[in-house]
C-alpha cells in the first residue's frame, strides 16, 4: 500500500512557457499532499499543502501566482509551473499523507519530476 | 520555527553499524520520520517515531527522546545499497501535519 504516482518523471521546456506535474495517490485516499521542490544535494524544500477542495497553504517565499496547485480529487493534486524561467528547474516531488491506520501522519512520496527549463 | 541538525556525511564499512544523530527543536511536535533518499530519486520512508524508545524493523532501527529532542537511524550490517542520503523530518501538527526536514547525512559505505 501507499503507492504514489507523479507524472511526467521528467519534462524540459522552453522559458515562458507553463508545465502541469499531476500527482496520484494509486491505493488509498489522500487527505491531503505535499509539494516539495529539491536542488542538487540540498534537501527537500516544502513549497505548498493542498487539501482536496480547498486553497493551497503556501510556504513563505513560494509565489501563489507561479505555482498554481489544484487538489481536486482525495487521489489527484497537479502543479502548474507558469511561466517557466531557468530558474525555476529542478526536481519537484509531491507526497501524500492520510493512509488510515498508524501511519496516517506519514508521508509517502512520488518519484518525483526533473523539470528543465531552456 | 523548526530547527532540525543532522550530519552532513558519514563513512562506514559494509557489514559495519552507522549511527545517524538528528536534534531538533520544535513546537507542536507529532512524530520523526526517518527517509532514505538515493541520489536522483524521492525519498522513501523507512520510520516513524512519536514516543520514546527504539522501534526496530530488521537491519534499521530508530530512536526518540522527546525531552531531549533527539533521535538516531541505526543501520546495521551495512550493505553497498545502503549508501544513500538519510533524511531526519519532524511532523508539526498544528500546520497540517507538514515536515520539516533536515538537511539530510551522505552515508557512504565502502567495501
Amino acid at each position: 500500500g501507499a503507492v504514489v504516482s507523479q507524472h511526467p518523471s521528467w519534462v524540459i521546456c522552453k522559458s515562458g512557457t507553463s508545465v502541469k506535474i499531476e500527482c496520484r495517490s494509486l491505493d488509498f485516499q489522500a487527505t491531503t499532499m505535499f509539494w516539495y521542490r529539491q536542488f542538487p544535494k540540498q534537501s527537500l524544500m516544502l513549497m505548498a499543502t493542498s487539501n482536496e477542495g480547498s486553497k493551497a497553504t503556501y510556504e513563505q517565499g513560494v509565489e501563489k501566482d507561479k505555482f498554481l496547485i489544484n487538489h481536486a480529487s482525495l487521489t489527484l493534486s497537479t502543479l502548474t509551473v507558469t511561466s517557466a524561467h531557468p530558474e525555476d528547474s529542478s526536481f519537484y516531488i509531491c507526497s501524500a499523507g492520510g493512509l488510515a491506520g498508524i501511519y496516517t501522519d506519514t508521508q509517502y512520496f512520488g518519484p518525483g519530476t526533473r523539470l528543465t527549463v531552456l | 520555527g523548526q530547527n532540525i541538525d543532522q550530519p552532513t556525511e558519514m563513512t562506514a564499512t559494509e557489514g559495519a553499524i552507522v549511527q545517524i544523530n538528528c536534534t531538533y527543536q520544535t513546537s507542536g511536535f507529532n512524530g520523526l520520520f526517518w527517509y532514505q533518499q538515493h541520489a536522483g530519486e524521492a525519498p522513501t520512508f523507512l520510520s516513524y517515531n512519536v514516543l520514546d524508545g527504539l522501534e526496530e524493523k530488521g537491519r534499521f532501527s530508530s530512536f526518540l527522546s522527546r525531552s531531549k529532542g533527539y533521535s538516531y537511524l541505526l543501520l546495521k550490517e551495512l550493505q553497498m545499497k545502503d549508501s544513500a542520503s538519510y533524511l531526519c523530518a519532524v511532523g508539526v501538527k498544528a500546520a497540517g501535519n507538514k515536515l520539516t526536514f533536515g538537511g539530510g547525512t551522505r552515508v557512504l559505505v565502502k567495501p
